[in-house]
């Protein structure tokens, strides 16, 4: 079966930008969704169809693929970021990524 | 939005019936997955189904124990629950599920809206 890797964490400065990375065999050619989960809360889609933003979602919140990576790059960090944020594919199911927990310092 | 319900404390073996209400969007048109996340862990898609019912799919960690359906009638999705094991202990959420083709002609699917959960407990 897929399978998407995420580290576990990453860390950013407040202001500064975050960069989660997703990783999987050819990922290039699929199209891949994030989710952010705060404690205690429902997972809300941030980003779809790779680079596309739901409505509501802010514009420092963007996707890209390269290679076997894909990225979720959040922009001007901010404390309210601080979440797990999950990585998506359809790989015949739907697959996700184990997750990374963005600590805001 | 989805509105899910009916999870609760179980034993090993037991049963439960999880429900998920949707309102606000014509259910009968969307496919309906459930995905559950034990605790301190992450997202596992557990089911899914069509929106005519007409094709469902189970991981394998829930295959022949879980049963999902829908009611288009009543914009109602439901998940039942047997032979409950201790690591299904989770919180259940439904979500829709949206699909298409983008421009590389690949399949892409996603969970756009999401329930709060609903959390089964499974302890002796």
């Amino acid at each position: 079966s897929y399978e998407l890797t995420q580290p576990l964490s990453v860390s950013v400065a407040l202001g500064q930008t975050a960069r989660i990375p997703c990783g999987g065999h050819n990922i290039g050619t699929k199209t891949v969704h994030w989710y952010q989960q705060k404690p205690g809360q429902a997972p809300v889609l941030v980003i779809y169809r790779d680079t596309d933003r739901p409505s509501g979602i802010p514009e420092r919140f963007s996707g890209s693929t390269s290679g076997n990576t894909a990225t979720l790059t959040i922009r001007r960090a901010q404390a309210g970021d601080e979440a797990d944020y999950y990585c998506q594919v359809w790989d015949s199911m739907t697959v996700f990524g184990g997750g990374t927990k963005l600590t805001v310092l | 939005q989805l509105v899910d319900s009916g999870g609760g404390l179980t034993q090993p073996g037991g049963s439960l019936r999880l429900s998920c209400a949707g309102s606000g969007f014509s259910f009968r048109n969307y496919t309906m997955n459930w995905v559950r996340q034990a605790p301190g862990k992450g997202l596992e898609w557990i089911s899914y189904i069509t929106s005519s019912s007409s094709a469902i799919y189970y991981a394998d960690s829930v295959k022949g124990r879980f049963t999902i359906s829908r009611d288009n009638a009543k914009n109602s999705l439901s998940l039942q629950l047997n032979s409950l094991r201790v690591d299904d202990t989770a919180v259940y959420y439904c979500a829709r599920g949206v699909s298409g083709f983008d421009h590389r002609h690949s399949y892409f699917y996603y969970l756009d809206v999401w329930g709060k959960g609903s959390a089964v407990t499974v302890s002796s």
